[in-house]
């Protein structure tokens, strides 16, 4: 079955550095998610993608974030410089045309900021 | 907001007992979702159910929802410890992204 996967699984810097999380949604998919779920809370929508462009953002996703769809395959968020409460697990999730509400997860990237 | 809240934040009960987690929401809603979480991993989608549907069946699942009362249910019937996971809930309204709830984490103890 396909699936939504994410790299890496585990991402450890320094406060005040970029970072950058890796996604690759489902092949024919065409809206795109990140969320992002801090230990043991809920899960909070970040940005939502869509014909190469943001289609939504939360109050999260502030100048120190960005998405970008390099390529055809690839689907980015980076984080230009990184704070303590950036600590957080990051997931990266796809939705087809035809069934647009049903959003398909990656595995997710474990972001630790020290 | 249209967040969805959980309820009960946490559940505990034997293998083959029956599950109900609810979910309430605060405005309109388009659709309402169910996704399940193991620890440490990703969201799984469940069921949907459309804001013109009243009940759903999936396998042991069964969602109903209640647009009068902003709430809906998700029952896991004759459950197995693998079912041992965090459920959430998640709504969305046209032009606008999916709110998820803070999660019911299951236990089903063997």
């Amino acid at each position: 079955e396909p699936e939504v996967t994410q790299t890496p699984s585990h991402q450890v810097t320094q406060m005040g550095q970029e970072v950058i999380l890796r996604c690759v949604p489902i092949s024919n998919h065409l809206y795109f998610y990140w969320y992002r779920q801090i230990l043991g809370q809920k899960v909070e929508f970040l940005v939502s993608f869509y014909n190469n462009e943001i289609s939504e953002k939360s109050e999260i996703f502030d100048d120190q974030f960005s998405v970008e769809r390099p390529d055809g395959s690839n689907f980015t968020l980076k984080i230009r410089s990184t704070k303590l409460e950036d600590s957080a697990m990051y997931f990266c999730a796809s939705s087809s045309q035809g069934e647009a509400e049903k959003l398909f997860f990656g595995s997710g990237t474990q972001l630790s900021v020290l | 907001s249209q967040q969805g809240e959980e309820d009960p934040q946490a559940l505990s009960i034997q293998e083959g007992e029956n599950a109900t987690m609810n979910c309430s929401y605060k405005t309109s809603i388009n659709n309402l979702q169910w996704y399940r979480q193991n620890s440490g991993r990703g969201l799984v989608h469940l069921i949907l159910i459309r804001s013109n549907e009243r009940e759903k069946h999936s396998g042991r699942l069964r969602v109903t929802l209640d647009t009068s009362k902003k709430s809906s249910s998700l029952l896991i019937t004759a459950s197995r410890a693998a079912d041992t996971a965090s459920y959430f809930c998640a709504t969305s309204s046209y032009g606008q992204n999916f709110v998820f709830g803070p999660g019911t984490r299951l236990s089903v103890l063997p």
